[in-house]
């Protein structure tokens, strides 16, 4: 079973661009959760969509946004990036009950110059 | 609000000697808790977890972690550790039925020296 993939894995964006990034879900899994990982702040739980709808969403700005397609596809935006936005993004996928495990994929590597 | 808080940011150790990692939490409702670990550029794979029921959870990779609900701590435990063991830990909680988020805590290194 393949497990939780993101793309791009690295990335490097410029102050005041945007960015889109990306997280297909291990097979039959319909929640999708992003959290943000710095060494600041730790991890930081973003938002988590459930069957293309969101029912959590962590204290971000509205910079931060994300969405979810028919196929538990994800996909987050950032946008007006700031210097502080570098992170490493992290995408869970689960079967979407409260106590199921969330499985973690390696992460995007965001970089803001 | 809650929140999870792990006082080791760091904790050194020989091979094949025991380790605890300290987790404690806070919350007004009942919570549901879990050890994650971390490699070097790799995501989180789940070590355990407490929803319910036994108070000592069992896990992989030989960790275990007991539950304690007068000391709101979840602390986690190896007897022996192996060099393969050097990671970061966290800790963390989902708080009662209808939260589908998790707090983490701040993070452990374990750094296991042979």
């Amino acid at each position: 079973k393949a497990g939780v993939t993101q793309t791009p894995r690295y990335l490097i964006k410029t102050r005041g661009q945007q960015v889109t990034l990306s997280c297909s879900p291990i097979s039959g899994h319909r929640s999708v959760s992003w959290y943000q990982q710095t060494p600041g702040q730790g991890l930081q739980f973003l938002f988590e969509y459930f069957s293309e709808t969101q029912r959590n969403k962590g204290n971000f700005p509205g910079r931060f946004s994300g969405r979810q397609f028919s196929n538990s596809r994800s996909e987050m935006n950032v946008s007006t990036l700031e210097l502080g936005d570098s992170a490493l993004y992290l995408c869970a996928s689960s079967l979407g009950g409260t106590w199921d495990e969330q499985y973690f994929g390696p992460g995007t590597r965001l970089t803001v110059t | 609000a809650q929140s999870v808080t792990q006082l080791d940011s760091q904790v050194p150790v020989f091979e094949e000697a025991p380790v605890e990692l300290r987790c404690n939490y806070s919350s007004s409702v009942s919570v549901y808790l879990f050890w994650y670990v971390q490699y070097p550029n790799q995501g989180l794979q789940l070590l355990l977890k407490y929803l319910s029921g036994s108070t000592l959870v069992k896990g992989i990779n030989g960790f275990e972690a007991e539950f304690n609900k007068s000391q709101t701590s979840f602390h986690l435990r190896k007897p022996s550790v192996h060099i393969s063991d050097t990671a970061e830990y966290f800790c963390a909680v989902s708080e009662g039925d209808s939260s589908y988020k998790l707090i983490f805590g701040s993070g452990t290194r374990l750094l296991v020296r042979p």
